[in-house]
């Protein structure tokens, strides 16, 4: 069965400092991951998906299918950084699981 | 541009008491529809999905419904509501490459 685990409910760094929010997934098959994220008072929306291999706002998320894992990294967390993130895979069966989620509180 | 709307965005309701929440998307046709609720600690749940007019697929059994009566409209029933239907809604479009989600609604059972 498709899974996707987020093993931190809160994460919580300094402004400045390094940020790494981990995923894992079990899935059979080649999966497409994706990082989504929910600013206080707004819509849950894509950040990125690991098929385009791109930065958004600083954000870059690696699949290793060795580990089965999709964590997303920053290098430098900004307090605008705060939000709720969910870690998501489609499993091409017309569905979206996503993770419980991680909610970052970047600190001033 | 597509937009997606749901209605309402708080609802207050009484155990037992029936619900109707909608969902509807604007500029795009055949859109695959999904409704999701979010519990605090739980994470995003998919509830229904449709790919269709009448096409409903449901992936957790549960006290709720979903219907879709026109292409771009989605509705999310209970003939009769409990405590732990409490949650955020929310409805979205998509496809593999993204999902669209709408603001969603507050629905506190009491």
């Amino acid at each position: 069965a498709q899974r996707v685990t987020q093993p931190e409910k809160l994460l919580s760094v300094f402004k400045g400092a390094p940020v790494e929010l981990k995923c894992n997934y079990s899935y059979s098959g080649s999966p497409e991951l994706f990082w989504y994220v929910q600013y206080s008072r707004q819509r849950l929306q894509l950040l990125l998906r690991h098929i385009s291999r791109e930065s958004i706002k600083g954000f870059t998320a690696d699949l290793n299918k060795g580990e089965t894992s999709f964590h997303l990294k920053k290098p430098f967390a900004q307090e605008e950084d705060s939000a709720m993130y969910y870690c998501a895979l489609y499993n091409y069966g017309q569905n979206f699981v996503f993770g419980p989620g991680t909610r970052l509180s970047v600190l001033p | 541009s597509q937009t997606i709307h749901q209605w309402p965005a708080t609802l207050v309701q009484p155990v037992g008491s029936p619900l109707s929440l909608e969902c509807t998307v604007e500029g795009t046709s055949n859109p695959n529809l999904y409704w999701y609720r979010q519990a605090a600690g739980r994470g995003l749940q998919l509830l229904f999905y449709s790919v269709g007019i009448g096409q409903i697929s449901s992936e957790v059994p549960q006290n709720l419904s979903a219907s879709r009566p026109q292409d771009r409209q989605f509705i999310l029933s209970s003939k009769k509501l409990l405590l732990s239907d409490s949650g955020f809604y929310l409805c979205a479009w998509g496809s593999s490459y993204e999902q669209y989600f709408g603001p969603g609604t507050r629905l506190t059972v009491t």
